[in-house]
């Protein structure tokens, strides 16, 4: 079975500061991995995701995650947080190209101070 | 990208009265859809799979009788709660996949807040 864990129900940062929010992975075979965003009372929008292809995955908003192997981890990073990233922040898994089961994460609330 | 809708986005209702929440994908045809529940500062919960034309799968733990899952067309599921009670209330967010060359996208509903009086 699969899992993601995320490091921490909380980061705060300044605005321009530096955005990393954590993500290991837990599988048995090599993962599909994801980021997904959340603002309060929305759904999920996707951020990016790890298919196998490039270890350095760039998506949207100016966020980009890298897969390491040999850390099993997949953390999300921007260079310069604006106040719009404010939000919830999901890493999730699958093993298959279909997706059929997606196993989330607990989240990670990233709060921007000005 | 594709556009996955939810009706209603809010509702609140007596307890024992049954909610039906719709999950519809605007622009492109879903064969399958998922339904996750998603409790205050906490995770997605998978609650069941729907597949057009056929029973959902429901995830383990979750009563298919109170939470009935009809996936009727390619665009359209539908989740409704039965004899709702407080304890049901929560964050319905459905997702529609949406089947591509060589890769699936899965795509997300804004989801319906279910509060239970």
């Amino acid at each position: 079975a699969q899992s993601v864990t995320q490091l921490g129900s909380h980061v705060s940062v300044s605005e321009g500061a530096l955005v990393l929010l954590r993500c290991n992975y837990s599988s048995s075979v090599p993962p599909y991995l994801f980021w997904y965003v959340q603002y309060p009372n929305q759904g999920l929008q996707l951020l990016l995701k790890y298919t196998s292809a490039a270890t350095l995955v760039k998506g949207i908003n100016g966020f980009e995650a890298e897969f390491k192997k040999s850390e099993t981890s997949f953390h999300l990073t921007k260079p310069s947080a604006h106040m719009s990233d404010a939000a919830e922040y999901f890493c999730a898994v699958t093993l298959d190209s279909g997706y059929s089961t997606l196993t989330f994460g607990k989240g990670t609330m990233l709060l921007v101070s000005p | 990208g594709a556009v996955v809708s939810q009706h209603p986005s809010r509702v609140i209702c007596k307890s024992g009265t049954s909610v039906k929440i719709e999950c519809r994908s605007l622009d492109f045809q879903a064969t399958t859809m998922f339904w996750y529940r998603q409790f205050p500062k906490k995770s997605l919960m998978l609650m069941a799979t729907s597949n057009e034309g056929s029973k959902a799968t429901y995830e383990q733990g979750v009563e298919k009788d109170k939470f009935l899952i009809n996936h009727a067309s390619l665009t359209l599921s539908t989740l409704t709660v039965t004899s709702a009670h407080p304890e049901d209330s929560s964050f319905y967010i459905c997702s529609a996949r949406e089947r591509r060359r060589g890769w699936d996208e899965q795509f997300f509903g804004p989801g319906t807040r279910l509060t239970v009086l």
